[in-house]
């Protein structure tokens, strides 16, 4: 049981760049989530989807794209990216429950 | 708007040292609050939640307790495999996804 799985671990990219990361989770959850994890701030909400086909805006979206077009994926896109995107990027899932969020191992990237 | 601090930022103790973290909020309405531990390189992994003031759960040396303002992680005796970054978050009432609002997190240190 995989759980939730983030694709790349590491990435470095120029500014200006795009790229795309990838949340699968093997659970059946409905909701998912991306968060942004910068020293000092915690854990902030970019984009989450309480479903297949959904997406809605948290805390941080700005210079970020998502999509849900199947339940077990969530992509994160940054179109162009900038040094204050460096950070690491965590995706969840949960159930319409109050079991809590499975988390992914996390995406570390950064924008030189 | 919905707040979350915890305190100490970080916590140093010997093992077998007992001790507590703080989790203080500020939401509309409480639905549920969650503890997680982090460990370094690592997604969140989920620990309790809580909903009402006055519930305590525990899980091996960790009891979480809950008051209309505030949450305790009780850590007694200690072992140095405790070490970590423990994380509170809160879940507000009206949200239709599980969103959580994290705290900045409390980074403990057990030495042997």
């Amino acid at each position: 049981n995989a759980g939730v799985t983030q694709t790349p671990k590491f990435r470095v990219l120029k500014t200006g760049q795009s790229m795309t990361l990838l949340c699968a989770q093997d659970m059946n959850h409905e909701y998912m989530y991306w968060y942004r994890q910068d020293p000092g701030m915690g854990l902030r909400l970019i984009h989450y989807s309480v479903g297949e086909g959904t997406t809605a805006k948290g805390e941080v979206p700005d210079g970020y794209n998502v999509s849900r077009l199947k339940k077990q994926n969530f992509l994160l896109g940054l179109e162009s990216a900038a040094p204050s995107q460096t950070s690491v990027y965590f995706c969840a899932s949960s159930e319409s429950g109050d079991y809590g969020y499975t988390f992914g191992s996390g995406t570390r990237l950064t924008v030189v | 708007e919905d707040q979350v601090t915890q305190s100490p930022e970080a916590l140093r103790l010997q093992e077998g040292e007992s001790s507590s973290l703080n989790c203080s909020y500020t939401v509309s309405g409480l639905r549920g609050l969650f503890w997680y531990r982090q460990d370094p390189g690592k997604g969140p992994e989920f620990l309790f939640t809580l909903y009402s003031a006055g519930e305590e759960k525990e899980k091996e040396r960790l009891k979480a307790t809950l008051t209309k303002k505030e949450s305790f992680l009780h850590i007694t005796a200690p072992k140095p495999e405790d070490s970590a970054t423990y994380l509170c978050a809160v879940q507000a009432l009206g949200y239709g996804a599980q969103k959580l609002v994290f705290g900045q997190g409390t980074r403990l240190t057990i030495n042997p």
